[in-house]
């Protein structure tokens, strides 16, 4: 099947600062990628729908200004946590779409002290 | 919300077959139905996707039926590698980026297969 990756894999940071994850797929082009978070124990929440060249559609409660998404190509989108807080830390899960399939990232660990 | 329902948890024996079934009786015309497989820090993997009928592939089976309100996953003797969350989900796959078309994730079923 086709590849998604993600980088970096697992990420520890400070408290107030930016982080960026970047998703990439690698065999195939996507003009949508999907970004998801997974508390322990817990289902992938989806947090926000992005489309090449336009801006991201955000799920109820995730806040824009805090995670900033960017899809600059086909191949790559990009998701930065700003500011981040102790209560971001999760498993973040990146997906890319190749018609009538999606694919998932291995996932990014973000841990923030 | 969730388009599907399915067993919280199955437990099973190595050298089994296991079959799981989700329901999914809002299913749109356009919505395919997909199976993920995940394990503990690791992102879903992708096991099979079907519309109607039977599926196979080289590790699993997908069997809906005509109505399509609900599928069974089907996997063939299962090793303790299989352990594992596996999900359920439908939408329509369509690439035009719309909301009907967002991957929705349930539960899922936590397989457990013991020696």
């Amino acid at each position: 099947g086709a590849v998604v990756s993600q980088h970096p894999s697992r990420v520890i940071c400070k408290s107030g600062t930016s982080v960026k994850i970047e998703c990439r797929s690698l065999d195939f082009q996507a003009t949508t990628m999907f970004w998801y978070r997974q508390f322990p124990k817990q289902s992938l929440m989806l947090m926000a729908t992005s489309n090449e060249g336009s801006k991201a559609t955000y799920e109820q409660g995730v806040e824009k200004d805090k995670f900033l998404i960017n899809h600059a190509s086909l191949t790559l989108s990009t998701l930065t946590v700003t500011s981040a807080h102790p209560e971001d830390s999760s498993f973040y899960i990146c997906s890319a779409r190749d018609p009538p399939t999606q694919y998932f990232g291995p996932g990014t660990r973000l841990l923030v002290l | 919300l969730a388009k599907t329902t399915q067993p919280i948890s199955m437990d099973s024996y190595e050298g089994q077959e296991v079959n799981i079934t989700c329901s999914h009786n809002n299913i749109a015309t356009n919505d395919y139905i997909t199976w993920y497989q995940q394990f503990p820090s690791q992102g879903p993997r992708f096991i099979i996707q079907g519309y109607k009928t039977k599926v196979t592939n080289e590790v699993a089976s997908l069997f809906i039926p005509a109505d399509r309100k609900s599928s069974t996953l089907s996997l063939p003797r299962v090793s303790l590698s299989d352990t594992a969350v596996y999900y359920c989900l439908v939408g329509d796959m369509r690439d035009y980026g719309g909301s009907q078309g967002n991957l929705i994730f349930g539960k899922g079923t936590k397989l457990s297969v013991k020696p």
